[in-house]
């Protein structure tokens, strides 16, 4: 079963607006939430994380928010730019000792000029 | 470039064959994972590694593969007589040992085609 879904394979945004992507995930033990950018023929790049026990969190233009009692975060670009443009893949981690991490299946961002 | 480095970043074998992927991470990070990637979706877990000593593995890992970290350095997976459901990118990262929660670093993946 997909524990962690990323609903919308795609999303098209104009340079300067806001690009929002979002996750649901069905696991209540899972406490740490994590956003990573990945371009083709590259490995996933860290974006931003938040942990259970805050709402949001802000990393200069991206902010995620965490909404617990309804199982979803969301991953807000401000302003978007054409270098933005790749595969989003929200992950998520139960909090045991090892920390392995759950991916959704993607979101392909395309921002244009 | 201090990041995580994996080797060969394409591998293109005949069923059958037998194939062994290598990943370095970053230095000071004790922790390693191994993921696989398949088209349209994300990547799934399939062992990790904490110093040399492997403590999970996926039901994805079949007899088939195999991983090790014999110095708590370097790692290597191994997949013996490939199949053509192997095709997929093997991606490893590596994770600082420290409280709380942290990141995980990925290399840039290996790409096996089999053929």
């Amino acid at each position: 079963d997909q524990q962690v879904k990323q609903n919308s394979p795609s999303l098209s945004v104009q340079e300067g607006r806001i690009s929002i992507l979002n996750c649901d995930y069905t696991n209540s033990m899972f406490d740490y939430f994590l956003w990573y950018k990945k371009y083709p023929a590259e490995g996933p790049t860290f974006l931003i994380s938040i942990s259970s026990i805050k709402d949001k969190n802000e990393d200069g233009r991206f902010t995620v928010f965490l909404n617990k009692s309804a199982k979803h975060l969301s991953l807000h670009i401000v302003p978007s730019q054409p270098g933005d443009s790749a595969v989003y893949f929200c992950a998520a981690s139960d909090g045991t000792g090892f920390q392995k991490l759950v991916f959704g299946t993607g979101t392909r961002l395309l921002v244009s000029p | 470039d201090t990041g995580v480095s994996q080797d060969p970043r394409h591998k293109i074998t005949k069923r059958g064959q037998n194939v062994t992927f290598r990943c370095d991470p970053i230095s000071e990070h004790n922790r390693l994972y191994w993921y696989r990637q398949t088209l349209g979706q994300g990547p799934e877990f399939l062992t990790y590694f904490q110093n040399e000593a492997q403590l999970e593995k996926s039901r994805l890992l079949s007899d088939r593969f195999s991983a090790e970290r014999p110095k708590g350095s370097f790692s290597t997976l191994e997949i013996q007589r490939t199949e053509q459901g192997d095709s997929a990118m093997y991606l490893c990262a590596s994770r600082a040992l420290a409280g709380g929660y942290n990141e995980q670093f990925f290399g840039p993946g290996t790409r096996l085609t089999v053929l």
